[in-house]
């Protein structure tokens, strides 16, 4: 069963539209930055990955921006589907390929209306 | 390819009682980490590998002991579990190390209550 965060913030968005899922990490010097999905009762899948010398990188129907001056990571979906209902967490790495420390957000729940 | 394979899906345990959660990966991946998932936290880091014969504590290694039993397998023991540790637990693996693929794969998670 769902085992995510019963208080999660909650984005709700119509089937069609686009959302905008947002992540505030605390280390400026963290170089590897992730976006996960997590279904109820799965684990985390992986969605798309940033490094800190990268301001954007577009996959398909997903767009992940990194704003390093105010520490911000956003994730975008385009025109998003029922199938896009999940938590959706980031995930940053603090510091140079030496280290394994990954720190998670607490994470958004996309709710999709059709 | 199945990916990260963890058992069991699901256990319940008394209180001072012991288990090991199992994990093996396919994907021949040097490093190896056990996370707990906790309601309204983000995943917390018990235990990883960074390479075969190497262990090392995260943030919450108390009540937990690993075995790194080879490059496939990471087993996560409980000595004496006690209700705090009720949580679901997330094995996962990586390449860390190689620029174009450190990504994180996690596998379907184990969920353990401890009365």
């Amino acid at each position: 069963g769902e085992s995510v965060g019963l208080h999660l913030p909650t984005l709700s968005v119509q089937e069609g539209d686009n959302s905008i899922i947002n992540c505030a990490y605390s280390n400026s010097a963290s170089d590897y930055f992730i976006w996960y999905k997590q279904e109820s009762g799965k684990g985390p899948q992986f969605i798309i990955d940033i490094r800190s010398n990268m301001d954007k990188r577009q996959g398909q129907r997903v767009t992940v921006l990194l704003n390093k001056t105010v520490k911000h990571l956003s994730l975008q979906i385009a025109a998003t589907q029922p199938g896009d209902s999940a938590v959706y967490f980031c995930a940053e790495n603090r510091g140079g390929s030496g280290t394994y420390k990954y720190i998670f957000g607490t994470g958004t729940r996309l709710k999709v209306l059709a | 390819n199945a990916g990260v394979t963890q058992t069991p899906k699901f256990q319940v345990l008394k209180t001072g009682q012991s288990m090991t959660l199992q994990c093996a990966q396919d994907m021949n991946h040097n490093s190896m980490y056990w996370y707990r998932q906790d309601p309204g936290m983000g995943l917390r880091l018990i235990y990883y590998s960074a390479s075969e014969g190497t262990t090392d504590k995260g943030e919450v290694p108390n009540g937990y002991n690993v075995s790194r039993l080879n490059k496939r397998e990471f087993s996560l023991r409980l000595e004496s579990a006690a209700p705090s540790q009720t949580s679901v637990y997330f094995c996962a693996s990586s390449e860390r190390g190689r620029p174009d693929n450190e990504k994180l794969f996690f596998g379907s998670g184990t969920q353990l209550s401890v009365l």
